[in-house]
């Protein structure tokens, strides 16, 4: 979706590195989503948040942290990245209940 | 883990309907079906849901069993870029913690 907008799309970094990778969208959405995706998996839920103010823990949140900066922003942060955390990354957002719309992905890969 | 289970992979015919099933045994009263595909490894795509009635928008059919213990997802007419990873996921309309389990390959063949 080109609203949802994902920064960087592919990254390489070694471990022990910080990284953040940076959703935004322009549909004025309240609620945005953090997923990875392993080869030949669905995607797992890292983190989401409802609105500003609202952070929660997804299935899969050890070793993430994340920041809702404004309702259109919403950055993942790995603070000390290792390699299994090379994955697809993924962000959503949604109006309230209504489904996700989804980014194209940040490819990282983690040495 | 996913609620739901679906064939690890299907092939269709190009021109021909598509019929994608999904069992979700344990759904409960509150819970609606939902259809995503991923093209590729792009971003998800929703595609429908419905709660126990059938479904239908322009891209797809939805048919939901009278016990709702499982549904079927019809692409009426594939074509070619209809090739897609297919998730179907059980979650609460309200809910919106999507859990994706491996989905369903479709290979459109012409």
């Amino acid at each position: 979706d080109a609203d949802v907008t994902q920064t960087p799309r592919n990254r390489i970094t070694k471990t022990g590195k910080r990284i953040m990778l940076e959703c935004s969208q322009t549909k004025g959405h309240d609620r945005m989503y953090w997923y990875r995706q392993d080869p030949g998996l669905g995607l797992r839920l890292i983190y989401y948040s409802f609105d500003v103010k609202d952070i929660n823990k997804g299935e899969i949140s050890d070793g993430y942290s994340v920041s809702r900066q404004a309702q259109a922003k919403f950055s993942l942060s790995l603070e000390s990245a290792i390699p299994n955390q090379t994955a697809l990354y993924f962000c959503a957002t949604s109006w309230g209940p209504q489904p996700q719309h989804f980014g194209d992905g940040t490819r990282l890969s983690i040495l | 883990d996913a609620k739901t289970t679906q064939p690890p992979s299907m092939d269709c015919a190009e021109g021909r309907a598509a019929n994608l099933p999904c069992n979700h045994s344990t759904i409960s009263g509150n819970e609606y079906v939902y259809w995503y595909r991923q093209i590729h490894s792009q971003g998800p795509q929703y595609i429908i849901h419905g709660l126990k009635n059938n479904e239908t928008n322009e891209m797809a059919s939805l048919i939901i069993t009278e016990d709702r213990k499982s549904s079927t997802l019809i692409l009426p007419h594939a074509t070619l870029r209809d090739t897609a990873v297919y998730y179907c996921i059980v979650e609460q309309e309200y809910g919106n913690k999507l859990v994706f389990g491996a989905g369903t390959i479709l290979r459109v063949k012409s």
